[in-house]
């Protein structure tokens, strides 16, 4: 089967570097991604994986390992707006067809 | 430039009804996916619509069901509601190419009773 891993919640201090891990068990990889979600809200796009190694886009960066199944999202220099879901997916090609599959998503607090 | 809509924003219902859910792609997207997402977790596939087909399925029963118009829209209809239906319901839209993403509408809450 498909399976996700990402710690439910982590807090952190506004200013500092938080990590937050996701390790996957899938068939049929083709990408990995990771979608920001406020309360209520929908997810909305931060970054995208397909090879190995680190993509930065300000702020944000996320890194991939596809032969260790794991990859992290980098949030420096935090934000008290960026207390929200950070939610790890990974595509699968099943069929010929791409298909998300989500982890569960890590609630993140960020405290003044 | 119009991003993924979705309606109505909020629904409630009673067992044992029917609704249909509504969504418009980003503009120029032709591919859409519905999502349920629980409270406290992430979204769940549904199914997705391209060329007005539902090509990929996932563990849902048969009372999910939907439908894309040649205007790209789409609807999901869910029969025979139950409580644990009580959802977000997400549609994501994004263009029938390799690499491409996925950009995520409002979502519609419904709330069974």
């Amino acid at each position: 089967g498909q399976n996700i891993d990402q710690p439910t919640e982590m807090t952190a201090t506004e200013g500092a570097i938080v990590q937050i891990n996701c390790t996957y068990q899938t068939s049929g990889f083709n990408g990995l991604f990771w979608y920001q979600q406020h309360a209520g809200e929908a997810p909305t796009f931060l970054s995208y994986n397909v090879l190995d190694g680190l993509e930065e886009k300000g702020r944000f960066s996320s890194f991939l390992s596809r032969s260790k199944g794991y990859s992290y999202l980098l949030l420096k220099e935090l934000q008290m707006k960026d207390s929200a879901s950070y939610l790890c997916a990974v595509r699968i090609l099943s069929g010929g067809y791409n298909k998300l599959i989500f982890g569960a998503g890590t609630r993140l607090a960020v405290h003044p | 430039d119009a991003g993924v809509t979705q309606s109505p924003t909020h629904l409630i219902k009673t067992r044992g009804q029917q609704v249909t859910l509504r969504c418009s792609p980003k503009s120029g997207h032709d591919t859409v996916s519905w999502y349920q997402q629980a409270l406290g977790q992430g979204p769940q596939f549904i199914f997705q619509y391209y060329e007005e087909e539902e090509r990929q399925r996932g563990n849902f029963p048969d009372r999910f069901s939907g439908h894309q118009f040649p205007n790209y829209s789409s609807e999901l209809n869910v029969n025979a509601l139950l409580l644990g239906d009580s959802a977000l319901y997400l549609c994501a839209s994004s263009l029938d190419r390799v690499g491409e993403t996925q950009y995520f509408g409002p979502g519609t809450r419904l709330l069974v009773l």
